[in-house]
């Protein structure tokens, strides 16, 4: 079952543009949600993460949104750059028990300059 | 501070075969997390554990087992080997389980002929 769905697919913005990146999930119990950024041949690695008790979470030019009644969450790149491009996931989380990361299908981001 | 390490890096297996992946957590880490990432897919959660046992699994059949030894490091072992299984294999680690972030190695790429 995907329980986090993700899009788009792929996605190419210029450089110094805003890169969008939208999710949905649909367990409620869910309570920790991260964005992970993926180069090719390297394990994915964390970019950001938040919590539903805020709504929003700003860390440099990246910015999650998140929107609980509507179950989703979307990743904001500003000022896109060259480097910026990799594949990027979305994912969700509950505490207790044991720590099962969900993941979305990804989106691969292509910043041109 | 050594992260998540991973051997093999690459690995060619003939269908049928049996094939054991290995991990090394994080320094102070004693949580790991095993996921099969499919090409153009996001990762999936195969299993974790948690002081040398099995704390969790996902939608794996039992072909697919994993040790934790008292240093934490880790392996995962794939019996019986489909085409299906040619897969990047990624190992997290956490330090515990009340946190939430979990830190991916580079992963081995299994290929299975």
């Amino acid at each position: 079952q995907q329980q986090v769905k993700q899009s788009p697919q792929s996605l190419i913005v210029q450089k110094g543009g805003i890169s969008i990146i939208n999710c949905a999930y649909e367990n409620t119990a869910f309570d920790y949600f991260p964005w992970y950024q993926q180069f090719p041949g390297k394990g994915p690695a964390l970019l950001i993460a938040i919590r539903p008790d805020v709504s929003e979470k700003k860390e440099g030019r990246f910015t999650i949104s998140f929107n609980k009644s509507a179950k989703q969450f979307s990743l904001h790149i500003m000022d896109s750059q060259p480097g910026d491009s990799a594949t990027y996931f979305c994912a969700a989380s509950k505490r207790g028990g044991y720590q099962k990361v969900t993941f979305g299908t990804g989106t691969k981001l292509q910043v041109i300059p | 501070e050594t992260g998540v390490t991973q051997s093999p890096t690459h690995l060619i297996k003939t269908r049928g075969q049996q094939v054991t992946l290995r991990c090394s957590s994080q320094s102070g880490h004693n949580t790991v997390s095993w996921y099969q990432q499919a090409l153009g897919q996001g990762p999936q959660f195969i299993f974790q554990y948690y002081r040398e046992e099995e704390n969790g699994r996902g939608n794996f059949p039992p072909r697919f087992s994993g040790l934790q030894f008292p240093n934490y490091s880790s392996e995962l072992n794939v019996n019986a080997l489909e085409l299906d299984d040619s897969a990047l294999y990624l190992c997290a680690s956490s330090p515990g389980l009340g946190g939430d972030e979990q830190f991916f190695g580079p992963g081995t790429r299994l290929t299975v002929l």
